[in-house]
């Protein structure tokens, strides 16, 4: 089973501009969130996306915000970059009733200049 | 306010002895605890859980101890091993609906010296 796939890996971007995130989740996955790590915050929750809908959301301004498909693909978009939004940004999947372990992907690292 | 909190920034240990990780948790509503192991520009690979109506848990050479009533809970690595040294993540997950909204710590990073 292929695992969490995210694209691109690497995006550097300028300041003011928008971006675009992508998470394919593990075949069967119905949930897929987005977390942020930062050398100064750690690993923090975003949102998570279940059946195409927002169901939690993390403590981050309006500039941050995503989707899902129907086929559980997830999208998140950063709108109007800041220089502290350069992170790590991380994808995970998980489908309910198999454990609260969730799946990760390798990542996309946003850097913003 | 950091509800989950890895009071310990980094452990050094002997290949072959026993390695402690240390987490501990403010929110009484917390159901399970998970720890993640996390190499630099990867993400984090769940390693062991917990439910909080549990008090241990083993998977192989790791081992989880839950303390309720301290809100205290630590992962055990017996016996560690080179390929053990990396960044350990504790992270914990509100009732409900959250399956995928994780509560994480700082980190701790694990140095195991053969």
């Amino acid at each position: 089973k292929a695992g969490v796939t995210q694209t691109p890996r690497y995006l550097i971007k300028t300041r003011g501009q928008q971006v675009t995130l992508s998470c394919s989740p593990i075949s069967g996955h119905r949930s897929v969130s987005w977390y942020q790590q930062t050398p100064g915050q750690g690993l923090q929750f975003l949102f998570e996306y279940f059946s195409e809908t927002q169901r939690n959301k993390g403590n981050f301004p309006g500039r941050f915000s995503g989707r899902q498909f129907s086929n559980s693909r997830s999208e998140m978009n950063v709108s109007t970059l800041e220089l502290g939004d350069s992170a790590l940004y991380l994808c995970a999947s998980s489908f309910p009733g198999t454990g609260p372990g969730a799946f990760f992907g390798q990542g996309t690292r946003l850097t913003v200049v | 306010d950091q509800q989950v909190k890895q009071n310990s920034p980094s452990l050094s240990v002997q290949e072959g002895r026993i390695s402690i990780l240390n987490c501990d948790y403010t929110n009484s509503m917390f159901d399970y605890f998970l720890w993640y192991k996390k190499y630099p520009a990867e993400g984090p690979t769940f390693l062991i859980s917990i439910s909080s109506i549990k008090d241990k848990n083993e998977d192989g050479r790791f081992t989880v101890f839950l303390n309720k009533s301290a809100k205290h809970l630590s992962l055990h690595i017996v016996p560690s091993q080179p390929g053990d040294s990396a960044v350990y993540f504790c992270a914990a997950r509100a009732g409900g609906t959250s399956y995928g909204k994780l509560t994480f710590g700082q980190g701790t990073i694990l140095t195991v010296h053969p």
